[in-house]
C-alpha cells in the first residue's frame, strides 16, 4: 500500500541553524506534498506545501524541493529560532487519499 | 481556509461505553476526513465522509466500531463504540478545501 517515509524522527539543532527533514513516498500517483507543524496539543497547521509540477518552493524560512524521479521531498528551515521547536509530518496526496510521515520532532536550542 | 471545530474538546469515558464527536465546517465542503492521532503518533486517516452516502474506511477500521454520520455539507459525527483503553487518542476531522485543514481535535481518555 501507499507509504510515506519520514527521516530523523528527531533533530536537534542550534539557534540560527539550518534543519532538513526528509521524506520518501511510494505511490507515483501522488502530486500534491504539504508540510504540517504541531505543536504541543494543537493541531496540526499546513506551513508550506508543493504541487508536482514544481521542484522548489519557497517560503521566507521555509522551502521545499520535491524529486519527482527519486520520490522524494525535503523540507529546510533556514535561520531556526526556538519557536520552530514542535513536530513537523510531511504527507503525500493522490487522488482523495493523504498519507502522512511519522513525524520528525525538532527541538531548537536557544 | 476554513474554520473546523469540534465537540467535545475532551472526555473521559468509562470502557464499553460510547462517545460521539461532533465536527462542523464554517462552508460545504464535499468530503470530511476522520483521523486519530495516538500519543506521540502521526495522523492515521480513519475514515472519508461523503454527504449522502456511506463513509469509506480504512483498513483496519470498521463501521461498526467508528459509525459515522454525514447529514449534510457542512457537518459530520464520528462515533466511537465500545470504547476499550487502547481507544484513548485524539480524533480530528479534516477538510480539504483545497489545502487540507484539521479541526481542534478531541482528547479521548478510556478508563
Amino acid at each position: 500500500g501507499e507509504n510515506v517515509e519520514q527521516h530523523p524522527s528527531t533533530l536537534s539543532v542550534q539557534e540560527g541553524d539550518s534543519a532538513v527533514i526528509k521524506c520518501t513516498y511510494s505511490d507515483s500517483a501522488s502530486n500534491y506534498f504539504p508540510w504540517y507543524k504541531q505543536e504541543l496539543g494543537k493541531r496540526p497547521q499546513l506551513i508550506i506545501d508543493i504541487r508536482s509540477n514544481v521542484g522548489e518552493k519557497k517560503d521566507q524560512r521555509i522551502a521545499v524541493t520535491l524529486n519527482k524521479t527519486a520520490k522524494h521531498f525535503s523540507l529546510h528551515i533556514t535561520e531556526t529560532q526556538p519557536e520552530d521547536s514542535a513536530v513537523y509530518f510531511c504527507a503525500a496526496r493522490g487522488g482523495f487519499k493523504t498519507i502522512f510521515g511519522a513525524g520528525t520532532r525538532l527541538f531548537v536550542k536557544a | 481556509s476554513a474554520v473546523i471545530s469540534q465537540k467535545p474538546s475532551r472526555d473521559i469515558c468509562q470502557r464499553g461505553t460510547s462517545l460521539t464527536i461532533q465536527c462542523q465546517v464554517d462552508s460545504q465542503v464535499t468530503m470530511m476526513f476522520w483521523y486519530r492521532q495516538q500519543p506521540g503518533q502521526s495522523l492515521t486517516l480513519i475514515a472519508t465522509a461523503n454527504q449522502g452516502s456511506e463513509a469509506t474506511y480504512e483498513s483496519g477500521f470498521v463501521i461498526d466500531k467508528f459509525p459515522i454520520s454525514r447529514p449534510n455539507l457542512t457537518f459530520s459525527t464520528l462515533t466511537v463504540s465500545n470504547m476499550s483503553p487502547e481507544d484513548s487518542s485524539i480524533y480530528l476531522c479534516s477538510v480539504e478545501v483545497p489545502e487540507q485543514f484539521f479541526g481542534p481535535g478531541t482528547r479521548l481518555t478510556v478508563l
